[in-house]
């Protein structure tokens, strides 16, 4: 399968504990996104990587979430001190660009539950 | 501000009954994409069309077609001949055009629920 990956599907941890996820893009894709879903709503845009540089950040990204692409393959998100709030599933996609356009493919997502 | 809206919450039909989806957005820019995915259970977003804006073409595949309206600002989804697999979470999301590094972030819908009863 040659498909956009992410682990774990599932975290289930304490409030007030840390968690990096990892998602693994499409090999042949140098733009990298993260999205935040939460019941009931569409996915909302956190931060967007080209490579390795980390191009743009949601002011939904707080000061608690960090996401890296080094080498500008695959990416982690981390939440530092997680909220009850926090818990959501996360979506991670990519892309390669044509043109002014793109066609982001996603992964299967984590799901995370802050107790 | 860019802005897709999903009126319909969830739709229930009966397999074989045809249903459309409706996607309305607001947008200012005159170069901008318009996109579906469909969510199963499953959680992940599959990817099912992509239009830009210059393009107001209906396009047809298979069961599926899209209608894009601008004067309207409307980009609707139909589905011919429901099957029970079709049940799931469909959004509606628009990108503006990027260039260079810009982002094409996607804004999307709260999302239809289709509910295909056998």
């Amino acid at each position: 399968d040659t498909g956009v990956s992410q682990d774990p599907r599932h975290k289930i941890t304490k409030r007030g504990q840390n968690v990096t996820f990892r998602c693994d893009p499409i090999s042949e894709h140098n733009r990298l996104y993260w999205y935040r879903q939460t019941l009931g709503q569409g996915p909302e845009f956190l931060t967007y990587f080209q490579n390795e540089a980390q191009l743009e950040k949601s002011r939904l990204l707080s000061d608690r979430f960090s996401a890296e692409r080094p080498k500008g393959s695959f990416s982690t998100l981390e939440i530092q001190r997680t909220e009850q709030g926090d818990s959501a599933m996360y979506l991670c996609a990519s892309s390669s660009r044509t043109g002014s356009s793109e066609t982001q493919y996603f992964g299967p997502g984590t799901r995370l539950l802050v107790l | 501000a860019q802005k897709v809206t999903q009126a319909q919450t969830e739709i229930s039909v009966v397999e074989k009954e045809d249903v459309t989806l409706d996607c309305v957005y607001e947008t200012r820019d005159t170069t901008y994409y318009l996109f579906w995915y469909k969510q199963p259970p499953s959680g992940e977003l599959v990817f099912l069309i992509r239009r830009n804006s210059f393009d107001e073409q209906n396009e047809i595949s298979g069961r599926y077609s899209w209608n894009f309206q601008k004067s309207t600002s409307s980009f609707n989804f139909t589905i011919t001949a429901s099957q029970v697999v079709d049940s799931a979470v469909y959004f509606c999301a628009l990108s503006e055009a990027g260039y260079g590094g810009a982002t094409n972030k996607l804004i999307f819908g709260t999302g239809t629920l289709l509910a295909v009863q056998p």
